[in-house]
């Protein structure tokens, strides 16, 4: 039973133009979400992270929106660079059941076209 | 500052054998994880070291599987005896404040394992 999906295995978009990577969650519980950015032989790495009391957190070309309602998420990059070609995960965490555990979706595959 | 390191980056072993993971956290981090994503798949959590005690080791697979962090430094995860199922890209991960629930986890490069 997937508690965090990503529906979208990839995605292509133009350079300069908005990519959107979206992901679903299931458990009420998740109170803390994340992305992961993964390049091919490495580690994910932090990307950006908003918790359940806000609706939107901005870094710089990066926005995450949070729907508590629809149980979903999404990343924003603007505008897109090549440089952003590779995975993105989402995860989550129920961090007031007392586990610091993320939960991660499959990832999405995004390609950045020159 | 070192981030998270693993070793070894590759292991390539035949069923029924053992083989030893190893991670170092980042420098002053309470918090270890260890994760495996398998065959492209999702990447799922298997245990949680806060220093050298297990906070939560629900996502181990089974008894072959054992992690240990003496001392609350490095953590090693041992799979005895490795089963092709075993196969995948085992992460550990690390993070800063054993009472801060919302602190990222920084992940290192992981180790691909191979069982043939």
């Amino acid at each position: 039973d997937q508690q965090v999906k990503q529906n979208s295995p990839s995605l292509s978009v133009q350079e300069g133009r908005i990519s959107i990577l979206n992901c679903d969650y299931t458990n009420s519980m998740f109170d803390y979400f994340l992305w992961y950015k993964k390049y091919p032989a490495e580690g994910p790495t932090f990307l950006i992270s908003i918790s359940s009391i806000k609706d939107k957190n901005e870094d710089g070309r990066f926005t995450v929106f949070l729907n508590k309602s629809a149980k979903h998420l999404s990343l924003h990059i603007v505008p897109s660079q090549p440089g952003d070609s590779a995975v993105y995960f989402c995860a989550a965490s129920a961090g007031t059941s007392g586990t610091y555990k993320y939960i991660f979706g499959t990832g999405t595959r995004l390609k950045v076209l020159a | 500052e070192a981030g998270v390191t693993q070793f070894p980056s590759h292991s390539v072993i035949e069923k029924g054998q053992t083989v030893t993971l190893r991670c170092d956290p980042i420098s002053g981090h309470d918090n270890l994880y260890w994760y495996r994503r398998v065959m492209g798949k999702e990447i799922k959590f298997l245990l949680h070291f806060v220093k050298e005690s297990k906070q939560d080791e629900s996502g181990m697979p089974n008894n072959r599987f054992l992690a240990e962090r003496t001392g609350g430094t490095y953590s090693t995860l041992k799979v005895q005896p490795a089963e092709l199922e075993d196969s995948g890209v085992y992460f550990c991960a690390s993070s800063q404040d054993r009472f801060a629930v919302y602190n990222e986890q920084f992940f290192g490069p992981g180790t691909r394992l191979t069982v043939l």
